[in-house]
């Protein structure tokens, strides 16, 4: 069963710092991992996909990695502005089927201070 | 705007009072699902439909339903709501589940049971 996992819970940095976010999951035979963003009392807002036989993805400031065999997937965020304040949350599907089940991590809950 | 969209936004309502959550998507998706969103225990499927007429059972499906009778259309319908289901909903939807297809979230649903 898929287990994703997210550290920091939070975290706080100064404006213009570059950081990482990171996901671990449990079964390596991912279908795909998606980021997503979440602000107060919004909606989740998708900011990338990786697909199973993909490294990377970028757009714009950020850029997402995978790797199957160690069971990671990180988020970097280039150059840091106090509006990427939100809670960052990364999920993939249940291997082995119902693809479009997402589990999710608890999401880090990233701060940034001008 | 391709979008998501879910209302109401913010309920209140008493124990055994029947409501409807709706939930309608704009983007011809196939797959629909609704998540709640807990404290500790993060966002977990209730029920997905990969298809008009074709509906299914998530992780926590207990006290509540759905039907699919129109493919942009997903109402989650809660008979007897009690206070555990007290709790953020989400409507998501993406086109048939593969490696390639990001799941986009409405904006979520605030429900109070008293």
């Amino acid at each position: 069963k898929q287990e994703v996992t997210q550290i920091p819970a939070a975290l706080s940095v100064p404006e213009g710092e570059n950081l990482v976010l990171n996901c671990s999951f449990t079964d390596s035979a991912i279908y795909n991992l998606q980021w997503f963003r979440q602000d107060p009392g919004k909606g989740l807002t998708s900011l990338l996909l990786i697909q199973s036989s993909q490294r990377e993805q970028t757009s714009g400031r950020l850029n997402a990695s995978l790797d199957k065999s160690s069971g990671r997937s990180t988020l970097y965020i280039a150059a840091s502005q106090p509006g990427d304040s939100a809670t960052y949350l990364c999920a993939s599907p249940p291997g082995g089927g119902s693809q479009g089940n997402l589990i999710f991590g608890k999401g880090t809950k990233l701060s940034v201070k001008p | 705007e391709a979008q998501v969209t879910q209302n109401p936004r913010y309920l209140i309502t008493v124990t055994g009072k029947k409501l409807t959550v709706t939930c309608s998507q704009n983007m011809n998706h196939e797959y629909m699902s609704w998540y709640r969103q807990d404290p500790g225990l993060g966002l977990r499927q209730i029920y997905y439909s990969m298809n008009v007429e074709v509906t299914d059972k998530g992780d926590v499906p207990e006290g509540y339903k759905v039907s699919r009778k129109e493919k942009r259309n997903f109402p989650l319908i809660l008979e007897s709501p009690s206070p555990n289901q007290t709790s953020l909903y989400f409507c998501a939807s993406s086109f048939y589940p593969g490696t390639s297809n990001e799941q986009f979230f409405g904006p979520g649903t605030r429900l109070t049971v008293l």
